[in-house]
């Protein structure tokens, strides 16, 4: 079955550490897309890939960086600059073109202490 | 940027009837999704609308869309304990990546 892998779905760190999360998808979607997901809010968008070896910063990129060197892949780390990094984070993807959608994993709740 | 609003909370008898309500502002959204997530998981594509129609129905789901008022709606039909979730009302421009804006989210409980 296709779908969208997160790893792993549970991951703590120690305040000051980088920590990389991982999504693969075997959907052969050429978008993929990084969401956080904080208690009483929507989803807001950290990056986003069109393409291989193309990025772009979404709404709230400080303190995040992505890699997209193969379309199956597109790992976010979580680095120390990055103020409040305790979230649930959710990958998604998509085809391009008009009708859509976005396909999520089951996302990574990521707690930073 | 697009704003997209949701009542927070909506709880409902088994066997009743659902309506779930958004607004939005961004009147070029070329679909509008709606998605369910359940407690720890991912969001799931439930259905979604094209913005030059004004009503959708898939077995259960019924989704009505007034585009004068930008307005947005989800009825769920004889509610089932199993459709307990949050529910995310999503405008989206489409073109080479989805530009989609989320909205808070509605949590439904059914009461059995």
């Amino acid at each position: 079955d296709g779908g969208i892998t997160q790893s792993p779905k549970y991951l703590f760190r120690k305040e000051g550490q980088n920590v990389t999360l991982s999504c693969e998808q075997n959907l052969n979607h050429d978008a993929m897309y990084w969401y956080r997901q904080d208690p009483g809010q929507g989803l807001r968008l950290i990056y986003y890939s069109q393409i291989v070896n193309d990025f772009q910063k979404g709404d709230i990129a400080e303190g995040y960086s992505v890699s997209r060197e193969k379309k199956e892949s597109f790992p976010l780390t979580v680095t120390s600059a990055q103020k409040n990094p305790t979230a649930f984070y959710l990958c998604a993807s998509s085809p391009t073109g008009l009708e859509s959608p976005l396909h999520f994993g089951n996302g990574t709740r990521l707690t930073v202490t | 940027g697009e704003d997209v609003e949701q009542s927070l909370f909506l709880s409902v008898r088994e066997g009743d009837s659902s309506v779930i309500n958004c607004t939005y502002t961004d009147s070029s959204s070329t679909y509008l999704y709606w998605y369910k997530q359940e407690p720890g998981a991912g969001l799931q594509l439930l259905t979604y609308i094209f913005s030059n129609m004004d009503m959708k129905q898939d077995q259960r789901l019924t989704v009505l869309l007034n585009k004068k008022d930008k307005h947005l709606s989800l009825r769920i039909a004889d509610t089932q304990t199993g459709d307990s979730a949050i529910y995310f009302c999503a405008p989206a421009e489409t073109g080479g990546y989805q530009k989609v804006t989320f909205g808070i989210g509605t949590k439904l409980q059914v009461i059995p």
